[in-house]
């Protein structure tokens, strides 16, 4: 089974709304990494969060990490139509990442 | 920029056939992964290399071999096509040896073995 699993595995939303993405994952981990994908294309990084962080901020992404109940959430405020793809958490462990399955956002004009 | 790029962005193959899927990376980059990504499964590591001629398995191997003979160029190869090897397969680089930072990937490319 995969390390980091996505919740919802889907989320609609109107342009301007924020959305919230949470992932829950299984073994310590040295740092969670989120990512985006458009549709039929490569991962982009977004933000990096070590394990000794809480919280973390990059323009409209907040990033929160929560190792003792293994989870992290990742917020879009004020979300817009280009924001549409699918995002990623990847926990990090011994040199490898490990992926979820994604959840899969579509922001609507 | 970093840039990470697959040679194929689409393929298709039949069965039995021998694949190559090539991989440049322009960031001197010690570390580079293959992935491959299916509907419901994620993306799953398939071969890992920390340096030049390294390899390490990743989560699944069976029916992939790679090569590395220069540090900027990671090779995934399926000896023999099958139809459930049918996916988007990934690369990407990162910088830190021993460690994982930021993932750079490249394009993708979609394989179908017929």
């Amino acid at each position: 089974s995969q390390q980091g699993e996505e919740d919802p595995q889907a989320l609609s939303i109107q342009e301007g709304e924020n959305a919230t993405m949470n992932c829950s994952y299984k073994t310590s981990i040295n740092n969670l990494q989120w990512y985006r994908q458009n549709s039929g294309r490569g991962l982009v990084h977004l933000i990096l969060i070590r394990s000794n962080e809480r919280e973390k901020h990059s323009g409209r992404l907040r990033v929160t990490l929560d190792t003792s109940k293994k989870s992290s959430s990742l917020l879009i405020t004020a979300s817009r139509a280009a924001d549409t793809a699918s995002y990623f958490c990847a926990t990090s462990t011994a040199g490898k990442s490990t992926f979820g399955d994604g959840t899969t956002l579509t922001v609507k004009p | 920029d970093v840039k990470v790029t697959q040679s194929s962005r689409y393929l298709v193959k039949r069965t039995g056939e021998k694949v190559f899927l090539e991989c440049v990376q322009d960031m001197d980059h010690e570390n580079m992964f293959w992935y491959r990504q299916d509907p419901g499964l994620g993306l799953r590591l398939i071969y890992f290399s920390y340096d030049v001629k390294m390899k390490e398995k990743g989560d699944i191997p069976e029916g992939y071999s790679v090569s590395r003979e220069k540090k900027e160029r990671f090779s995934l190869i399926l000896e023999s096509a099958s139809t459930n090897q049918t996916s988007m397969y990934l690369c990407a680089s990162s910088f830190w040896a021993g460690s994982t930072g930021e993932l750079f990937f490249g394009e993708g490319s979609r394989l179908t073995v017929l």
